[in-house]
């Protein structure tokens, strides 16, 4: 079974300091992604790349910055937290063919006061 | 609007009894995967399909990306089935994963 590891699994950050959330994958998989979710809006695309030092934006980029340094890892960075970004976080991974299952992490509960 | 919509938001289910949740796509999707997302906020993969339909256990799944839906079924619903069930979608055009709003499912004893 394909492995996505999320740390922290939750964090109380302060307002306007910095948050970095980590994912690492075992599956070999070139895509990777990081999602948002928040009750009624499901989940909402960040961030996602599709090789090692690369990213794209996805759908609620703002507020976000992502990181890539290898094939295996993948990195949310908040460089001044909101209140708007208490959520829970959630990493995933997929391969590089067309229509593939997505993979992904347990999550990351974020709650910023 | 949106492209995936999920139906019903929310559903209560006695145990025993079984219902079907629904995804409508408003584009032509190339895939869909069903997920649960329970108690502890873990995702759990349930089916993925490109076509056609999967059954695991009590759940059953249908994907007819022609006529734009895929749901899920579930049958003789336990406790344990309680969640928030969320269906994703393929575009067939861009390399992104669409998801739908959820359905909270509520098992009553």
């Amino acid at each position: 079974e394909a492995a996505v590891t999320q740390s922290p699994r939750s964090k109380v950050a302060v307002t306007g300091g910095k948050v970095t959330l980590s994912c690492h994958q075992t599956n070999n998989h070139d895509y990777m992604y990081w999602y948002r979710q928040d009750t009624g809006h499901g989940l909402r695309l960040i961030h996602y790349s599709y090789v090692a030092d690369s990213t794209e934006k996805g759908d609620i980029p703002d507020g976000y910055k992502a990181s890539r340094p290898s094939q295996e890892n993948f990195s949310l960075i908040l460089e001044l937290a909101s209140l708007s970004q208490t959520a829970v976080y959630f990493c995933a991974s997929s391969r590089r063919d067309r229509g593939p299952e997505v993979f992904f992490g347990k999550g990351t509960r974020l709650t910023v006061v | 609007g949106d492209q995936v919509e999920q139906s019903p938001s929310a559903l209560s289910l006695h145990e025993g009894t079984g219902s079907a949740l629904r995804c409508n796509f408003t584009t032509t999707m190339r895939a869909v995967q069903w997920f649960r997302k329970n108690s502890r906020g873990s995702l759990i993969n349930l089916f993925y399909l490109a076509s056609g339909t999967k059954e695991n256990g009590r759940l059953k799944s249908a994907f007819d990306s022609k006529e734009r839906y895929s749901t899920l079924h579930i049958r003789d619903a336990q406790l344990e089935d309680s969640g928030t069930y969320f269906c994703a979608a393929f575009d067939t055009n861009a390399y992104k994963v669409i998801f739908g709003k959820g359905t909270h499912l509520h098992v009553l004893p």
